[in-house]
């Protein structure tokens, strides 16, 4: 199974939003509402930001939110803020019990 | 305080075998799936196995099976994984990570330990 395709990089201004897509196939994303967004800053282990596609654990800002269509799912992020910017990471269930990564994103906040 | 904590990396020649242990704390362990994950320097998350909370049910990524073997002790909070056959591409900081619910898994991960790095070189 190959990676899940996310942008290498994005940027956006304090205070705009950003969108940043994960593209898989009709046997992970597409098949399942089972994706997950994960946060990670530079030499810290990554932080659950969204799971099963839309839902945001305790103590996540609203800032953040899932969505999907078809094969592709996303994270906007409302509001940007200098700590926003990190490498954020989509997961997704692929069947049998295994999970795929992106291949991560690069958040700048200019 | 909710934590996991790993040890056990280190360098290993090609061919050679390292154990991974990981040390829960500040939840009932022995209510969750458990799972590794695999980051390799300057690049992605990488699944690389799981475990049901009573061992019943152990999944591996196709790149590590039949060299990799995760286990558990509930009455220790411990989670475990003997790494054989280690490789140059198994070169990487593994995470023990939390499964988010208690229940039907949702294949996600709210619980991550810091890592330990695990290199492969002769």
């Amino acid at each position: 199974q190959s990676a899940l395709t996310q942008p290498a990089s994005v940027s956006g201004s304090p205070g705009q939003s950003i969108t940043i897509s994960c593209t898989g196939t009709s046997s992970d994303v597409g098949s399942y509402n089972l994706v997950s967004w994960y946060q990670q800053h530079p030499n810290k282990a990554p932080k659950l930001m969204i799971y099963e596609g839309s839902k945001r654990p305790s103590g996540v800002s609203n800032r953040f939110s899932g969505s999907k269509s078809g094969n592709t799912a996303s994270l906007t992020i409302s509001g940007l803020q200098a700590e926003d910017e990190a490498d954020y990471y989509c997961c997704s269930y692929a069947g049998s019990s295994t999970l795929i990564f992106g291949g991560g994103t690069k958040l700048t906040v200019l | 305080e909710v934590q996991l904590v790993e040890s056990g990396g280190g360098l290993v020649k090609p061919g050679g075998s390292l154990r991974l242990s990981c040390a829960a704390s500040g939840f009932t362990f022995s209510s969750y799936n458990m799972n590794w994950v695999r980051q390799a320097p300057g690049k992605g998350l990488e699944w690389v196995s799981s475990i049901s909370s009573s061992s019943s049910f152990i999944y591996y990524a196709d790149s590590v099976k039949g060299r990799f073997t995760i286990s558990r002790d509930n009455a220790k909070n411990s989670l475990c994984l003997q790494m054989n056959s280690l490789r140059a591409e198994d070169t990487a900081v593994y995470y023990c990570a939390r499964d988010a619910t208690v229940t039907t898994s949702v294949y996600a991960f709210d619980i991550w330990g810091q890592g330990t790095m695990v290199t492969v070189s002769s």
